[in-house]
């Protein structure tokens, strides 16, 4: 079963604006990760943020973790076209087996 | 360069028979997965091995098997009892279980 859950499934912005998206989950988690699939391609990992941790950046990327609500976000500001991909959490709990989400499509309008 | 590679990236199976994907990785990395992903789907997860000689199932092992005889690959086999073998292939390796993963190009897998 899905232990990640992303939100909004798809998402089409005009390139400068934000992007946000979010992440459920249902069991502890020792940390959490973001992963960036471009169509066709692997996944390349974006960010790791650990369990006692809240809030963590890297350039454009923000995320955020809310360990009470099982729930994490990822910020990307200022986007551009090249940023066009689906992104996943994954979460990496108890048994050390990574489980992920089902992803967002993001799409920026140039 | 170091990194994680897979092959082939496309591959045809007719019906009924067995097919090995392949997964080498010089990342000096113990730990080692293969997830499946579906059209418009996340990762599920098939088998993962923290060490060399030992692996586990993961969510859907049902139809595959692997080996880790080196640290280096880890090579899995779509047998003729997967019902619905067609499926993008991801491979990966971390240092430890929990650690920052990292993924080859995927083999596209289809049945004909």
């Amino acid at each position: 079963s899905q232990q990640g859950e992303e939100d909004p499934q798809a998402l089409s912005i005009q390139e400068g604006e934000n992007a946000t998206m979010n992440c459920s989950y249902k069991t502890s988690i020792n940390n959490l990760q973001w992963y960036r699939q471009n169509s066709g391609r692997g996944l390349v990992h974006l960010i790791l943020i650990r369990s006692n941790e809240r809030e963590k950046h890297s350039g454009r990327l923000r995320v955020t973790l809310d360990t009470s609500k099982k729930s994490s976000s990822l910020l990307i500001t200022a986007s551009r076209a090249a940023d066009t991909a689906s992104y996943f959490c994954a979460t990496f709990g108890g048994y050390q087996k990574v489980t992920f989400g089902t992803g967002t499509k993001l799409q920026v309008i140039p | 360069d170091g990194g994680i590679t897979q092959s082939p990236k496309y591959l045809f199976r007719k019906e009924g028979q067995n097919v090995t994907l392949s997964c080498e990785q010089n990342l000096n990395h113990d730990a080692m997965y293969w997830y499946r992903q579906d059209p418009g789907q996340g990762l599920r997860l098939i088998y993962y091995s923290q060490i060399v000689n030992d692996f586990q199932k993961g969510d859907i092992a049902e139809g595959y098997s692997v080996s880790r005889e080196k640290k280096e690959s880890f090579p899995l086999t779509v047998t003729s009892a997967q019902k619905n073998p067609t499926a993008f292939y991801l491979c990966a390796s971390s240092e430890g279980l929990s650690t920052e993963a990292f993924f080859g190009q995927g083999t596209r897998l289809t049945v004909v």
